[in-house]
């Protein structure tokens, strides 16, 4: 099994421009996550999917949507990057949304924005 | 609402000293709670966490965290670090009817030879 894998890997934009960050997973988790890794801010939640067909915004969504593909796959989109988006993007999957169940994260991508 | 507050950013221990990563938390429900390891250029992978049942919880690579609902503490401790555990740590919180984790702002921690 590969876990949770996202692509790209790196990616640098230039301001305005757009970008759809990918994520599936092989664990057939109902649930799945997005986030970003800002220095000193710790991981914070950009939106959920508790199961497949639904969607949740998380602590900072705006500047992004997201698509519950199907229960495998993920994506987050960046319709017009900014600087302030400039981060580390991490996916995650669970068996059931939040409570006691252990998140399965992928190996980032990062995005730089000038 | 919950929330985790990591007291100390970054900290510095010698090989083969005790390990101590401080996390506090806070919520109005009964909390579960856990940690995850960060190593450089990867994801988090979960270190150990706690449910319900035992206050001390054991978990992978000789860490263990004691669960302390009077303090409202989870502090993650390792009788003897080793140069592998140089990582970032996050402790996160979560409850029943929660849909997601709450992280705190991480502890990075050195180990010096």
């Amino acid at each position: 099994n590969a876990g949770v894998t996202q692509t790209p890997k790196f990616q640098v934009l230039k301001t305005g421009q757009s970008m759809t960050l990918q994520c599936a997973q092989d664990m057939n988790h109902n649930s799945m996550y997005w986030y970003r890794q800002d220095p000193g801010m710790g991981l914070r939640l950009i939106y959920y999917s508790a199961s497949e067909g639904t969607t949740d915004k998380g602590e900072v969504p705006n500047g992004y949507n997201v698509s519950r593909l199907n229960k495998r796959e993920f994506s987050l989109r960046l319709e017009s990057a900014a600087p302030s988006q400039t981060s580390v993007y991490f996916c995650a999957s669970s068996e059931l949304a939040g409570g006691p169940a252990e998140q399965y994260f992928g190996p980032g991508t990062r995005l730089t924005v000038t | 609402a919950q929330s985790v507050t990591q007291l100390g950013s970054h900290v510095s221990v010698s090989e083969g000293a005790l390990v101590l990563l401080r996390c506090n938390y806070s919520s109005s429900v009964p909390p579960y709670l856990f940690w995850y390891v960060q190593y450089p250029n990867q994801g988090l992978q979960l270190l150990l966490k706690y449910t319900t049942g035992a206050t001390l919880v054991k978990g992978i690579n000789g860490f263990e965290a004691e669960f302390k609902k009077s303090e409202t503490s989870f502090h993650l401790t390792k009788p003897s670090a080793h140069m592998s555990d140089a990582a970032e740590y996050f402790c996160a919180v979560s409850g029943p009817g929660a849909n997601n984790l709450f992280f705190g702002t991480g502890t990075r921690l050195t180990v010096i030879p």
